[in-house]
C-alpha cells in the first residue's frame, strides 16, 4: 500500500506568501517526518511529529497531524526564495518494520 | 550539527562493475540505513542495519547488494555487478535509537550512474 502521498505535486507562490503541503498515509504510524530536498542534494530533516502529537512548530514551520484522517500538513509561513525545494513526508508504520516510506513529494517554487 | 557524510558524491561505472559506496554515520548512532532515489521517483528503502547485522531489507536489496560496517565508523553499501537500473542517488542514514521519536538523519547522497 502507498504511504506518505503528498499533495499538491507542485506549488508555485510569491515570496512572503504561506505554503501549505499535505500528506496522507494509509496505516497506523509511530512518527511522521518532513524532509526538504534541494535539487540533486540530500534530504534535510525538518520536523518529526509523533503519533500522539497534534501540532508542532519550528521557526517558520508548522506541522499538524490528524491520525483519525491519516493526514499531516506542513505550513511554511512568510516564504523565501531559499525555501524553493521538494518537500517529502515519511512515515514509519506501527509494527516490526524499520523503514521510512516516502511520498513523491511536493515541489515548491517560491518566486522572488 | 553532526551529520552523515557520504563518499563519493558522484560515481560513473560500467555495467557489470562492482561499486562500493561509503558512509560515516553520526558517531553515537546505532541504527544505519541505505535508501535510494531513482531520478524523479520516490525515495525507497533498501536496508537497515543494527548490532552488526541486517535487521530488515527490501525486495530491491537482492543478492547483488551487501552492507558492511568494517570498523567503528564506516558503513558501506556494495553492489557486486551493477546494472543500468541501479543508476540512482543512494542515501545513507542513521538514527540514535529505536523508532519512536527518533529522527533519521540522511547524508548528501552518492549519485551513481551506470553506463
Amino acid at each position: 500500500s502507498q504511504q506518505g502521498e503528498e499533495d499538491p505535486q507542485a506549488l508555485s507562490i510569491q515570496e512572503g506568501e504561506n505554503a501549505t503541503m499535505n500528506c496522507s498515509y494509509k496505516t497506523s504510524i509511530n512518527n511522521l517526518q518532513w524532509y526538504r530536498q534541494n535539487s540533486g542534494r540530500g534530504l534535510v530533516h525538518l520536523i518529526l511529529i509523533r503519533s500522539n502529537e497534534r501540532e508542532k512548530h519550528s521557526g517558520r514551520l508548522r506541522v499538524t497531524l490528524d491520525t483519525s484522517k491519516k493526514s499531516s500538513s506542513l505550513l511554511i509561513t512568510a516564504s523565501r526564495a531559499a525555501d524553493t525545494a521538494s518537500y517529502f513526508c515519511a512515515t514509519d508504520a506501527v509494527g516490526g518494520s524499520e523503514k521510512l516510506v516516502f511520498g513523491k513529494g511536493t515541489k515548491l517554487t517560491v518566486n522572488p | 550539527e553532526p551529520e552523515v557524510t557520504q563518499t563519493p558524491s558522484h560515481q560513473v561505472t560500467q555495467m557489470g562493475q562492482e561499486v562500493i559506496l561509503r558512509c560515516v554515520p553520526i558517531s553515537n548512532h546505532l541504527y544505519f540505513y541505505w535508501y535510494r532515489q531513482i531520478l524523479g521517483q520516490k525515495v525507497e528503502f533498501l536496508v537497515s542495519f543494527y548490532n552488526n547485522e541486517i535487521s530488515e531489507k527490501s525486495e530491491i536489496f537482492d543478492d547483488q547488494f551487501s552492507v558492511e560496517r568494517p570498523d567503528g565508523s564506516n558503513f558501506t553499501l556494495k553492489i557486486r555487478s551493477t546494472k543500468l537500473e541501479d543508476s540512482a542517488m543512494y542515501f545513507c542514514a542513521s538514527r540514535l535509537g529505536p523508532r519512536a521519536g527518533n529522527t533519521i538523519y540522511f547524508g548528501e547522497g552518492s549519485w551513481l550512474t551506470v553506463v
